[in-house]
């Protein structure tokens, strides 16, 4: 059971836009930065979105993220096959001490 | 380029103790920005953050994990390392080491991953 609570697949058309939740508590989202990492299959994590809202150098400005009380959201617009992937969420969990991700969402563009 | 490299053994025995390496290349370890993590996953499962190290030594620990697991810094060598204590099973993983930005705890750099089964 993770701490974060994500939905566990989304699913939309090439060109389209989805959005993927990421629902926490004041210990975690409510009181530290957000991230959001990209898991396409067979490789490593990689970051899409930190504090909160910005983009590291060569993200698109497809992937764009929020942040409001205790849940933040991801969204990607412009849909492409290439998205297809496994999305997390994470942020520091100052009750636990340690960081802590959500279980992750299967994106599936149709 | 920064880059991380995670080594170690890829099948360890239960109850042994899982011991995993990574080099830092490209850069220093030593920087107060910066602190050092081990995040795993299981198979077909999600992503499980597990320890952290800054290199002045200040550790973090996923507390369902207890006393189980050491994270330690070796600057000379520009490497930090994991080790996991009775490993069972349920420790089949692949392990990531990363890099976390001290100011927002986001993971920007990542290895890519070893693979480590636990079976007699």
């Amino acid at each position: 059971q993770s701490v974060l609570t994500q939905p566990p697949s989304v699913s939309a058309a090439p060109g389209q836009k989805v959005t993927i939740s990421c629902s926490g508590s004041t210990s975690n989202i409510g009181n530290n930065f957000v991230s959001w990492y990209q898991q396409l299959p067979g490789t490593a994590p990689k970051l899409l979105i930190y504090e909160n809202n910005k983009r590291p150098s060569g993200i698109p400005d497809r992937f764009s993220g929020s942040k409001s009380g205790t849940s933040a959201t991801l969204g990607i617009t412009g849909l492409q096959t290439g998205d297809e992937a496994d999305y997390y969420c994470g942020t520091w969990d100052s009750s636990l001490s340690a960081g802590v991700f959500g279980g992750g969402t299967k994106l599936t563009v149709l | 380029q920064l880059q991380l490299q995670e080594s170690g053994p890829g099948l360890v025995k239960p109850s042994e103790t899982l011991s995993l390496t990574c080099t830092v290349s490209g850069g220093s370890i030593s920087s107060s920005g910066y602190y050092w993590g081990w995040v795993r996953q299981p198979p077909g499962k999600g992503l499980e953050w597990f320890g952290s190290i800054h290199y002045r030594g200040n550790t973090y620990n996923n507390p369902s994990l207890k006393s189980r697991v050491t994270v330690s810094v070796d600057t000379s060598k520009n490497q930090f390392s994991l080790k996991l204590s009775s490993v069972t099973a349920a420790d089949t993983a692949v392990y990531y080491c990363a890099r976390g930005a001290v100011r927002n705890d986001a993971f920007d750099i990542w290895g890519q991953g070893t693979m480590v089964t636990v079976s007699s």
